[in-house]
């Protein structure tokens, strides 16, 4: 089975900071790599799918790289609105999200 | 506006069961192959089950975790999905999501489009 591990677990930066979050996975997922945003008591929002590839309506702000089994989210000027739990999620076989990053301000 | 609604979460007992809900509007239900998503209290995101399309025979896959005691099902005629939650456990506590998946691929794609979320709560 796929192992997802992503890290870290939580960060702390201040507004303005270029954050970075990372998710591997344990074998070859190609591009399957989608990255979320939770915010508390609300459904996950997809910011990322295909690895790359910006929502429709997400701020540029948000990005995300990487194929095979390195992944990498970035947010390039964290804003106060971000503050949230960020997950990835593979899809290669059957779907598996990464266990979570939760973002705070500094 | 494209939008789904769950709907029967609640207090049940150990070993009992629960019917959930969720109803779609504003796209072509029968196009999408549909998922469960759960997150017990202050945890992360579990991934519990689909449905595929009619186009693929509706065909389902569950999570180990509820593989024999969950059952998915959907009514494309009234746009709905369900999952039956039979021989619950306490573990089984969580907000239960139902989500659109993009694309019909092998491994589904990325959800798109969430439920609002529905509690159920397993203890005696």
């Amino acid at each position: 089975d796929i192992q997802m591990t992503q890290s870290p677990s939580s960060l702390s930066a201040s507004v303005g900071d270029r954050v970075t979050i990372t998710c591997q996975a344990s074998q070859d997922i190609s591009n399957y790599l989608n990255w979320y945003q939770q915010k508390p008591g609300k459904a996950p929002k997809l910011l990322i799918y295909d690895a790359s590839n910006l929502e429709t309506g997400v701020p540029s702000r948000f990005s995300g790289s990487g194929s095979g089994t390195d992944f990498t989210f970035t947010i390039s000027s964290l804003q106060p609105e971000d503050i949230a739990t960020y997950y990835c999620q593979q899809y290669d076989n059957l779907p598996l999200f990464g266990g979570g990053t939760k973002v705070e301000i500094k | 506006e494209v939008q789904l609604v769950e709907s029967g979460g609640g207090l049940v007992q150990p070993g009992g069961s629960l019917r959930l809900s969720c109803a779609a509007s504003g796209f072509t239900f029968s196009d999408h192959y549909m998922d469960w998503v759960r997150q017990a209290p202050g945890k992360g995101l579990e991934w519990v089950g689909r449905t595929r399309n009619k186009a693929n025979s509706y065909t389902t896959e569950y999570a180990a975790s509820v593989k024999g005691r969950f059952t998915i099902s959907r009514d494309d005629s009234k746009n709905s999905l369900y999952l039956q939650m039979n021989s619950l456990k306490t573990e089984d506590t969580a907000v239960y999501y139902c989500a659109r998946v993009t694309t019909v691929a092998p491994g589904g794609g990325a959800f798109d489009i969430w439920g609002q979320g529905t509690m159920v709560t397993v203890s005696s």
